[in-house]
């Protein structure tokens, strides 16, 4: 398996603009994880997906974000519209929660977002 | 979730063991304790995770006292690509990988 894919990898973007974050999960992983890091916050979970339903969404800093699950093997992260303190990395994860197993979230590789 | 305190950095050399603790003093009975790695520029690893006494793997080992209320994280002979920020994170094993990051341990490992 590829791993967690995310794209784009880097995306500079002005001030106002919509700015729409893809990430593919590994096949067969039933849950899916957005998180945000910056210097000043560290690494901050956004929101969590469960089987494509939004779980928790309480680390949604604000409106102007959404994420959306339509399928098993899609998600995106939607900023609109964007400001320069979005500016940060934006991580997605999966997961295979299973009974009585070990959860490992596996990150991609992120995304790199800056909003002059 | 528990919260969990761990220094924000230390320094080692090649060879070395190198112990970092991690306190979460507020465990809960369903919780285990899961150690992360990140490298510059890219997303958390998985290294290790454990519920009590010991836990060794191909990379670390983790130490659990009885109490729970602590854990070390034992990095044996590093090099330096070892270099990188360490997680402790204390939550149920089996809730979907909710991951809350704490600061993290930056480890610099020199020559």
């Amino acid at each position: 398996d590829a791993g967690v894919i995310q794209s784009p990898r880097h995306e500079v973007t002005e001030m106002g603009q919509e700015v729409t974050l893809r990430c593919k999960p590994i096949s067969g992983h039933n849950s899916l994880f957005w998180y945000r890091q910056t210097m000043m916050r560290g690494l901050e979970l956004l929101i969590y997906f469960n089987n494509n339903v939004p779980i928790d969404d309480s680390g949604m800093p604000e409106d102007r974000f959404s994420a959306k699950m339509p399928n098993a093997s899609f998600s995106t992260l939607k900023i609109q519209p964007s400001e320069p303190r979005d500016s940060a990395v934006y991580f997605c994860a999966s997961s295979l929660a299973a009974p009585g197993g070990r959860t490992e979230a596996f990150f991609g590789q992120g995304t790199r977002l800056t909003v002059v | 979730l528990a919260k969990t305190t761990q220094p924000i950095s230390m320094d080692s050399y090649e060879g070395q063991e190198v112990n970092i603790t991690c306190s979460h003093n507020n465990i809960a009975t369903n919780d285990y304790i899961t150690w992360y790695q990140q490298f510059p520029s890219q997303g958390p690893r998985f290294i290790i995770q454990g519920y009590k006494t010991k836990v060794t793997n191909e990379v670390a080992s983790l130490f659990i006292p009885a109490d729970r209320k602590s854990s070390t994280l034992s990095l044996p002979r590093v090099s330096l690509s070892d270099t990188a920020v360490y997680y402790c994170l204390v939550g149920e094993r089996n809730q979907g990988g909710k991951l809350i990051f704490g600061q993290g341990t930056e480890l610099s490992v020199k020559p």
